[in-house]
C-alpha cells in the first residue's frame, strides 16, 4: 500500500513569509508526528496528534509553529513569519496506535532566504 | 530526559562483510523501546528493526540484528553481509511515552556508512 507522502518535496520562501506543509499518512494510522531534521543531526520531535487532536505539542519551538489534523487523516504544518533558523527538512511520520513502529515520509525541505 | 549516543560519525565496510554499528542509551524508564532506521540520500526515514527492554531475545530482521545489551544501555546493530545499497546514513532512536498517550522517538546524531567494492 502507498507510504506516508508530504508536500511539497521542496519549499524556499523569503524571510517573514507563512507556510504550510502537507502530510498524508497511511490510511487507517491514527496516530501522527511531526519531526524537524536540522543538517547533520537526528530528526527531533515537534508534535504528535491521535485522530483529530493535538496529544502533545510540547516540541513545537515557539508560538510561529502550529499543525492541525481537521478530520484525523492529512496533517498541515503552518509556520509563520519564517526565520532563516526555520530552515530543515521536516518529516512526518504515521503509525497504526499510539504505541506502534512510526513509518516515515519523505520529508519537506524548507529553505528560507 | 533520554539520550542516544552514537559515536561514529562515519563507518566503512567491504561488500560482503558485516558491519556493527554503535548506539548507548540513557533512560530511567524500566519500559523502554529501541529502533533503528536507515536514511537514505533520498531523505526518507526507513524502519529496519526494533527492540523492546523487556525482550528477552535480541531481535532479527533478515540481515539485520541487534546486540542488545541491557546492563551497559547499548543497541547495536549489525549488518550481515554487507550491499552496496546499504551505503546510507543510521539513526538509532529509543521510544518515550508521552503525556497525552502515544510516544515520541529520541534519536542520535547517526552513523553514516559507506560499502566499497
Amino acid at each position: 500500500g502507498a507510504g506516508v507522502s508530504q508536500t511539497p518535496s521542496n519549499k524556499v520562501t523569503e524571510k517573514g513569509k507563512y507556510v504550510e506543509l502537507r502530510c498524508d499518512p497511511i490510511s487507517g494510522h491514527t496516530a501522527l508526528y511531526w519531526y524537524r531534521q536540522s543538517l547533520g543531526q537526528g530528526p527531533e520531535f515537534l508534535i504528535y496528534f491521535q485522530g483529530t487532536g493535538a496529544a502533545d505539542d510540547s516540541g513545537l519551538p515557539n508560538d510561529r509553529f502550529f499543525a492541525v489534523r481537521p478530520e484525523g487523516s492529512v496533517s498541515t504544518l503552518k509556520i509563520q513569519r519564517t526565520e532563516r533558523g526555520d530552515s530543515a527538512v521536516y518529516l512526518c511520520a504515521s503509525s497504526p496506535g499510539q504505541t506502534d513502529t512510526q513509518y516515515f515520509g519523505p520529508g519537506t525541505r524548507l529553505t528560507v532566504l | 530526559a533520554q539520550k542516544i549516543t552514537q559515536t561514529q560519525p562515519g563507518m566503512f565496510v567491504q561488500e560482503k562483510e558485516a558491519v556493527t554499528l554503535d548506539c548507548t542509551y540513557d533512560t530511567s524508564d524500566p519500559s523502554y523501546g529501541l529502533f533503528w532506521y536507515k536514511q537514505p540520500s533520498s531523505g526518507e526515514m526507513i524502519f529496519l528493526i526494533y527492540q523492546g527492554s523487556y525482550d528477552q531475545q535480541n531481535a532479527t530482521e533478515g540481515r539485520y540484528s541487534l546486540n542488545f545489551q541491557k546492563a551497559r544501555k547499548s543497541a547495536n546493530l549489525v549488518i550481515s553481509a554487507s550491499q552496496l545499497g546499504d551505503s546510507a546514513m543510521y539513526f538509532c532512536a529509543m521510544r518515550e511515552n508521552l503525556m497525552g498517550g502515544g510516544n515520541k522517538l529520541t534519536f542520535g546524531t547517526g552513523t553514516q556508512l559507506k560499502v566499497e567494492l
